[in-house]
């Protein structure tokens, strides 16, 4: 069970858009940053978002962040087949042990 | 920036076991490096972080007492360590750099391309 709550999948058609949410609690999203990540299939996790809504060099505006109270929400538009991925949000819990970081459980996005 | 991980390696349980970053192209003491476990078809497990600047290190709960980490400054390197390894450790281990700011969800910003460790008799 992850401390972060995410979809399990989500799909959409070429071209459209689709939001992937990921849910916590004060301790967690609520005070601290939030990060997005990319996995595609075989490969390692690459850095989407940072810092709840910003985007690292060479990562294309089609991708977005953005951040309410305890959740945080990952958005694609114009999607391409090439975005078919597993998508995971991470950040840093206060509350844990003194801290530690966490992660959600991933989403797996379909390009139909 | 680049961080080179050794890509295979077998054990049998019980052996021990020591995993190794090499860092290139930035200053390594100033960033954080972390541990990211995937078991096989399951998600992103926070394991641990380390400072290489002063070794402060932070354990998640779920690995504290299992695995080890450090950092060797003079060769650019941070290591994950088993004392003992069971079959249930088998799994991709990513190194990944954090930059200042940790403990305020800075992002993993670069990654290994992970560590596939089998533990089999």
């Amino acid at each position: 069970q992850s401390v972060l709550t995410q979809p399990p999948s989500v799909s959409a058609a070429p071209g459209q858009k689709v939001t992937i949410s990921c849910s916590g609690i004060s301790s967690n999203i609520g005070y601290n940053y939030v990060s997005w990540y990319q996995q595609l299939p075989g490969t390692a996790p690459k850095l989407l978002i940072y810092e709840n809504n910003k985007r690292p060099s060479g990562i294309p505006d089609r991708f977005s962040g953005s951040k309410s109270g305890t959740s945080a929400t990952l958005g694609i538009t114009g999607l391409q087949t090439g975005d078919e991925a597993d998508y995971y949000c991470g950040t840093w819990d206060s509350s844990l042990n003194g801290g530690q970081g966490v992660f959600g459980g991933g989403t797996k996005l379909t390009v139909l | 920036v680049q961080l080179l991980q050794s890509r295979v390696e077998v054990k049998e349980p019980g052996e021990s076991l020591k995993i190794s970053c090499e860092a290139f192209g930035y200053k390594f003491s100033d960033y954080w490096i972390g541990w990211v476990r995937q078991m096989p078809g399951k998600g992103l497990e926070w394991m641990g972080i380390i400072y290489p600047g002063d070794s402060d290190t932070r354990y998640s709960p779920s690995f504290q007492g299992r695995v080890t980490i450090s950092a060797d400054r003079s060769i650019n390197t941070a290591f994950l360590v088993w004392g003992s390894v069971e079959a249930s450790d088998s799994a991709i281990y990513y190194c990944a750099r954090q930059p200042t700011g940790a403990t305020v969800g800075a992002p993993f910003d670069y990654w290994g391309r992970g560590t596939l460790l089998t533990v089999s008799s």
